[in-house]
């Protein structure tokens, strides 16, 4: 089966300018995921959908990132202004349910550099 | 305070010997699940190996297993066999209960150089 995938791979952008990332999950994931992951840390989860439905959001920078997930599929989390400590390789996962032990299945990631 | 922690920043282990990584965890749930992911220098996160918190025995995945003590709350990650493939990141999760779903937090990770 085909992997999650993301696009674009890499990003250079200045600060204050937006920025898109798009992310199409496994097919029949109900639940999506997408982390933050700062060189040198683990990946910081910012968001996640049950379906087209916001789950936790709790760590997102509302004030300038914002993300949708459109007919429960796709997905973009979009930046705008972006700030020199957005620089990260932005995850997407998906997971077939919500449960404890179900595993997440991550895409190749989104390298953002804001210069 | 942290959910997770991994605290070896870098480890090294000769090739074909066993190495182990350390994870200690902090929760209050019953129920919650305990992860490792490997992330190569090429940055895509591969799940390696699963433990439930009611599971009784150490969970084991080809040449992975996972040492879990409950008491003490750790869930250390032992490789055996090292490959030079084997040279990555390694990331250490806990999976639990949140209103309205279940939250995955990461530990910083543990980075493991296999020398030939």
């Amino acid at each position: 089966e085909a992997g999650v995938a993301q696009s674009p791979r890499y990003k250079i952008i200045e600060k204050r300018q937006s920025v898109a990332f798009w992310c199409n999950p496994i097919s029949g994931h109900a639940t999506l995921y997408w982390y933050q992951q700062i060189l040198g840390q683990g990946p910081k989860l910012l968001i996640q959908f049950q379906n087209n439905g916001v789950v936790d959001d709790s760590q997102l920078p509302k004030d300038r990132f914002s993300a949708e997930r459109l007919k429960g599929v796709d997905s973009t989390l979009k930046i705008q202004p972006a700030k020199l400590e957005d620089s990260a390789v932005y995850l997407c996962a998906s997971s077939l349910l919500n449960s404890v032990g179900i595993e997440q299945y991550f895409g190749p990631g989104t390298r953002l550099t804001v210069t | 305070a942290q959910k997770i922690t991994q605290t070896q920043p870098g480890m090294f282990v000769q090739e074909k010997e066993a190495v182990t990584l350390d994870c200690t965890y902090d929760t209050s749930d019953q129920s919650y699940g305990l992860f490792w992911y490997k992330q190569p220098s090429s940055g895509e996160m591969i799940f390696l190996i699963y433990q439930g918190s009611y599971d009784e025995q150490n969970a084991t995945e080809g040449r992975y297993s996972l040492n879990f003590q409950k008491a003490r709350k750790s869930a250390n990650l032992v490789i055996s066999a090292s490959q030079l493939g084997d040279s990555a990141m390694y990331f250490c999760a806990m999976r639990e209960g949140r209103a309205g779903g279940f939250k995955t937090i990461f530990g910083a990770g543990t980075r493991l150089f296999v020398k030939a």
